[in-house]
């Protein structure tokens, strides 16, 4: 079974700076995908950022970024010039392909941006 | 326009009863997807169905019984409810074969029993 662990389960960052929340997971499988996604406080799963686990170059949305190291199988999420809206549970995901495109997830970081 | 709805999004009910919630997508997608978030807020997946087909059934109580009566909806019925039941659920959905197979998710469901 795939595990994905996320070891920071609060972090608070002050507005306008920057924070890596980290996500490392386990797998036998070579080709998959990796996403991040946002929970607020209104409940949404909102996706953040994806990443296939073939192509080598970081994802990047906007001010989101990640660092996917996939030797060492760790897939950390950077969000640049924090903002209040920011404010969330982020969970980091694993999807294998072939099965049912499920979903393993991990148990969550709560951050806090600061004004 | 709403991609992914569920009903109702809260629910109270008493131990022993039986409810459902639905489930809808317009995004055409041909998978959809049951989750339970617990009060420590862990997603874990208990269903999924591909144009109305079980592909993945996780361990689950046999309380909880999902119907795809077509690809767009997939309502979760749940028997005799018990306190552990109390989460938030949520309803997905993807396309396979889609760019990424991103799964796009509903508002959740709020279930407390009593």
């Amino acid at each position: 079974a795939q595990t994905v662990t996320q070891s920071q389960p609060e972090m608070s960052v002050q507005e306008a700076e920057t924070v890596t929340l980290s996500c490392t997971y386990d797998t036998s499988e070579n080709n998959y995908y990796l996403f991040w996604y946002k929970q607020p406080p209104s409940r949404q799963m909102i996706l953040v950022i994806r990443q296939e686990a073939y192509k080598q170059q970081n994802a990047t949305e906007n001010r989101f970024s990640v660092n996917f190291q996939k030797a060492a199988k760790s897939f950390s999420l950077k969000i640049s010039d924090s903002q209040l809206g920011d404010t969330a549970m982020y969970f980091c995901a694993f999807m294998k392909l072939h099965t049912g495109n499920q979903f393993y997830f991990g148990t969550g970081t709560s951050l806090t941006v600061i004004p | 326009d709403t991609a992914v709805s569920q009903t109702p999004k809260y629910l109270v009910t008493q131990m022993g009863n039986d409810k459902s919630i639905k489930c809808e997508q317009n995004l055409g997608h041909d998978t959809m997807y049951w989750y339970k978030q617990d009060s420590k807020k862990f997603l874990k997946i208990m269903f999924s169905y591909n144009n109305k087909e079980l592909i993945i059934n996780e361990t689950v109580p046999n309380r909880f019984s999902p119907k795809s009566p077509d690809k767009a909806h997939l309502n979760l019925h749940i028997n005799s409810l018990e306190l552990g039941d109390s989460a938030v659920y949520f309803c997905a959905s993807s396309q396979r074969g889609a760019n990424y197979n991103e799964q796009f998710f509903g508002p959740g469901t709020r279930l407390t029993v009593l």
